[in-house]
């Protein structure tokens, strides 16, 4: 059974970072894409990066690129997001889902960050 | 800037069909978009209903339907059931390194 469970959300300053971690299991994590996506409070989705199985290639929505880094260890099943410049915009439910043929099949439930002073 | 477009909201009578569209400002939405749609409850994650235009996910019912309509993206549900009542979200691929959502429809079931 598929498991992709999200933390480290929590409250930063503006212009402060945080990193994201997805924990997965259930199914070959190291042959898989995930992406990252985030939902602002009473908002629509909005996808956020991708990360390539192997790790070597990444892609990004404007909104994040040169803040946002997406990586992951594959020796520990674990999908990653470092957040850095973070600005009140940033503040979502961000969720990692595994990338199913140009779509997303498994979502996890989210972990919750907010920007605020 | 291309902004991928739907309804804000859609009303369906209890078995009734109705059809969500997904489209683009700029330009027409084609297979090589690889449209997939997304259902999501208050307070629960996103569930993937359709992916690569009209190919159901495991487990959805066949009463959910996805397609090309002219120069759109449709979903169709039919037999609309109470439990339904949720948002709807298009994700298109904008090229091999972008993934765009609509802004979603909420659908109304009475």
């Amino acid at each position: 059974q598929v498991h992709l469970v999200e933390s480290g959300g929590g409250l930063v300053q503006p212009g402060g970072s945080l990193r994201l971690s997805c924990a997965a299991s259930g199914f070959s994590f190291s042959r898989s894409g995930i992406h990252w996506v985030r939902q602002a409070p009473g908002k629509g989705l909005e996808w956020v990066a991708f990360i390539r199985s192997d790790g070597k290639i990444q892609y990004y929505a404007d909104s994040v690129k040169g803040r946002f880094t997406i990586s992951r260890d594959n020796s520990k099943n674990t999908l990653y997001l470092q957040m850095n410049r973070l600005r009140p915009e940033d503040t979502a439910l961000y969720y990692c889902a595994r990338d199913q043929s140009w779509s997303f099949d498994y979502w996890g439930q989210g972990t919750l960050v907010t920007v605020s002073s | 800037q291309t902004v991928v477009t739907q309804e804000p909201s859609i009303s369906v009578s209890p078995g009734g069909t109705v059809t969500l569209t997904c489209g683009l400002s700029s330009g027409s939405v084609s297979s090589s978009h690889y449209t997939s749609w997304y259902q999501q409850t208050p307070g629960q994650a996103p569930r993937t209903l359709i992916y690569s235009t009209n190919i159901r996910s495991s487990g959805v019912p066949d009463r959910f339907s996805g397609s090309i309509l002219g120069n759109q993206a449709a979903l169709t549900i039919s037999g609309a059931q109470a439990d339904d009542e949720s948002h709807y979200y298009c994700l298109l691929c904008m090229g091999y390194d972008i993934r765009v959502f609509g802004g979603g429809t909420k659908l109304t079931v009475l």
